[in-house]
């Protein structure tokens, strides 16, 4: 089973809303990523959190908050967003505990489709 | 620092034909791995193929498989038996080996099959 789960899978807002977008995945996997998809366009590293803790911050604004309170949880805390924030946010795992093959292989969720007003 | 290389931004296939999508990458590291990522427009990446440097032997699951060289720094996926599922944006991906290596994304190609 190679499932990483997102909710909500469509999240509008306002600028000055609070909302938060979560992950989850049950297959022990250590690294867990969060990405920016813009429409034709390829992924956006965000934040990469290894064995739950935060290891790369791609100089992401600080309107966008991860957190990761355990092992198989991340979420994404949303804070006066902007416009230009609309994009589909993308999830992903991997296992992070062997090198080579299937551990080194990132699985993705389906991702939330953010608009903000 | 490396970069991924896809050329062709819009490919076509007949159904049931063979279609090639390129990709070409730049490291100077020995220890890495490629990928091949599906996005169909219900926008999920799910993985299609995995190759690791190291290995000689080209990866297949099914209708694809890859064109590894190593030496050319070209990584080519062929899509067999054309279907009207694969029609899709494909990325091709580069990373390094070790915990710190991160997913270096190509623009992707759009392919569409034609029914």
């Amino acid at each position: 089973d190679t499932e990483v789960t997102q909710t909500p899978k469509h999240l509008v807002m306002g600028m000055t809303n609070k909302k938060s977008l979560k992950c989850e995945q049950h297959m022990g996997h250590r690294a867990m990523y969060w990405y920016k998809q813009k429409a034709k366009k390829p992924p956006e590293l965000m934040f990469v959190y290894s064995y739950e803790k935060l290891s790369i911050n791609e100089s992401v604004p600080s309107r966008f908050s991860p957190e990761c309170p355990n092992s198989s949880l991340l979420n994404l805390h949303l804070h006066a967003l902007q416009p230009e924030d609309s994009a589909l946010y993308l999830c992903a795992s991997r296992d992070g505990r062997l090198a080579g093959g299937p551990a080194d292989t990132q699985y993705f969720g389906p991702g939330t489709r953010l608009t903000v007003l | 620092a490396q970069t991924v290389t896809q050329s062709q931004p819009e490919m076509s296939v007949q159904e049931a034909e063979t279609v090639t999508l390129s990709c070409t990458y730049d490291t100077s590291e020995s220890d890495y791995y490629l990928f091949w990522y599906k996005q169909p427009p219900s926008r999920q990446m799910i993985l299609v193929i995995r190759q690791e440097a190291y290995k000689q032997q080209n990866a297949t699951e099914n209708r694809f498989s890859v064109n590894f060289q190593k030496a050319a720094k070209s990584f080519s996926l062929k899509i067999s038996d054309s279907q009207l599922g694969d029609a899709a944006m494909y990325f091709c991906a580069y990373r390094r080996g070790g915990s710190q290596g991160n997913l270096i994304f190509g623009k992707g190609t759009k392919l569409s099959v034609k029914p």
